[in-house]
């Protein structure tokens, strides 16, 4: 079964540019969920998605968007890119939002800001 | 606001050693507590889990501890080995969402 992929593997953009990450999640699961995780900082949830739909969104100004395709998977879109957006922009996947178990990541997106 | 507070930031162990890495919350509606590894330029993955109704699980060389009653959760790592050597993060789960730490950076010394 293929994992969670996420593409591209790096990315690097100038600052005020626009940046789209993707993930394809596991076959079945319905459910996307984006983190961006920076140095130091841990994992911040950024975007929830199931159904096509966005259910819930973390504390990101609103040039973090995204969406979910009808074969759920997702797309992550950043603009005006700044320099602190630098960062690993992982996707993770889970069968139902009510699935009894945690997430599986993607390896991630590595995006650098110059 | 962290939701889920996880200490130590980073840990050094000898190969052969107990490695121990802390977590606590306050949301009480937390009801499945993971924990995940992470090696470098690959995403976390998971390693073990609990649920607040057991004081504790065992995979192999690793175990959770759970406190329900002080809020906190523990994972031990039993005879480290090098090869352990990754960044842990505890999570804890709310409705459809979970909660990261702020992870642990975990280096054993062969």
């Amino acid at each position: 079964e293929a994992g969670v992929t996420q593409s591209p593997t790096h990315l690097i953009k100038t600052r005020g540019q626009q940046a789209t990450l993707r993930c394809s999640p596991i076959s079945g699961h319905t459910s996307v969920y984006w983190y961006q995780q920076a140095l130091g900082l841990g994992l911040q949830f950024l975007l929830w998605y199931d159904e096509g739909e966005e259910r819930n969104r973390g504390n990101f100004p609103p040039r973090f968007s995204g969406r979910q395709f009808p074969n759920y998977s997702s797309e992550l879109n950043v603009n005006a890119l700044e320099l602190e957006d630098s960062a690993l922009y992982l996707c993770a996947s889970r069968q139902r939002p009510t699935a009894p178990y945690g997430y599986t990541f993607g390896s991630g997106t590595r995006l650098t800001v110059v | 606001q962290q939701q889920v507070k996880q200490s130590p930031q980073s840990l050094i162990v000898q190969k052969g050693g107990i490695s121990i890495i802390n977590c606590a919350y306050e949301n009480t509606a937390f009801d499945y507590f993971p924990w995940y590894q992470q090696f470098p330029g690959k995403g976390p993955a998971l390693l073990i889990a609990i649920r607040p109704d057991v004081s504790e699980k065992k995979e192999g060389r690793f175990t959770i501890s759970f406190n329900k009653s002080a809020k906190q959760f523990s994972l031990h790592i039993m005879d480290s080995q090098p090869g352990d050597s990754a960044t842990y993060f505890c999570a804890a789960r709310s409705g459809n969402q979970f909660y990261f730490g702020t992870g642990t950076s975990l280096t054993v010394i062969p």
